[in-house]
């Protein structure tokens, strides 16, 4: 079954501690994404991928830092967590079209809802 | 700053009517995407337009270029229709990176 895992789900932590949020998929999709949702915001993205060691600042990467060592991992990694980083996120992986690189449709992962006390 | 907007942001409608949901954005886009949020938070890709129309079911999108405006539409819909529908903007220049709209919150009563 073609799909995106995120892990954990669930994460409530201390400001400070250093954290990961882990996210496969399945479909040797070469493009992969983080967003975050907030009340009001909506979703904006973190950071995105376009391909192993490629990584681009998306609108809010302050705070958090990715890697893409392979193909089909993307993990989100929180060094020093604060709490206005309290907020549900996903991971999204999607084939590139084109020459210039438009997104097809994406495939999103089911949510990690993380809390920073 | 490429932004997008969404109209109406709440709505409410009796099953079997036609809806639509209306994406503005603010300069050149390489493609525009719909996707649908369930109540219960999954999010779903439902359409990714760069001209013309697209049709899936009872879904129908639309792209008006020269408008910079997006449609989504609804026909007979159904209680099972509601979610949060959300567009996303790739601005031409930064393709893959997307900017989304705060989305249009649906609800379908029968």
């Amino acid at each position: 079954e073609a799909q995106v895992t995120q892990n954990p789900r669930y994460l409530i932590t201390v400001t400070g501690k250093k954290l990961t949020v882990t996210c496969s998929q399945n479909m040797n999709h070469e493009y992969m994404s983080w967003y975050r949702q907030d009340p009001g915001l909506g979703l904006r993205q973190i950071y995105y991928s376009m391909n192993v060691e490629v990584t681009d600042k998306g609108d809010v990467p302050e705070g958090y830092k990715v890697s893409r060592k392979e193909k089909r991992n993307f993990p989100l990694i929180l060094e020093s967590p604060s709490p206005n980083q309290t907020s549900l996120y996903f991971c999204a992986s999607s084939l590139l079209l084109g020459f210039m690189g438009t997104l097809d449709e994406q495939f999103f992962g089911p949510g990690t809802r993380l809390t920073v006390l | 700053k490429n932004e997008v907007e969404q109209s109406p942001q709440n709505l409410t409608a009796q099953e079997g009517e036609f809806i639509t949901i209306n994406c503005s954005y603010s300069v050149g886009i390489s493609a525009l995407h719909w996707l649908q949020q369930h109540p219960g938070g999954g999010i779903v890709s439902l359409f990714m337009l760069s001209s013309g129309k697209k049709k899936h079911g009872r879904l129908i999108a639309t792209i008006n270029i020269q408008e910079k405006h997006s449609s989504l539409h609804i026909t007979a819909s159904h209680p099972r229709d509601s979610a949060v529908y959300i567009c996303a903007a790739e601005y031409t220049g930064t393709a893959s990176k997307l900017t989304f709209g705060t989305g249009t919150r649906l609800q379908v009563t029968l």
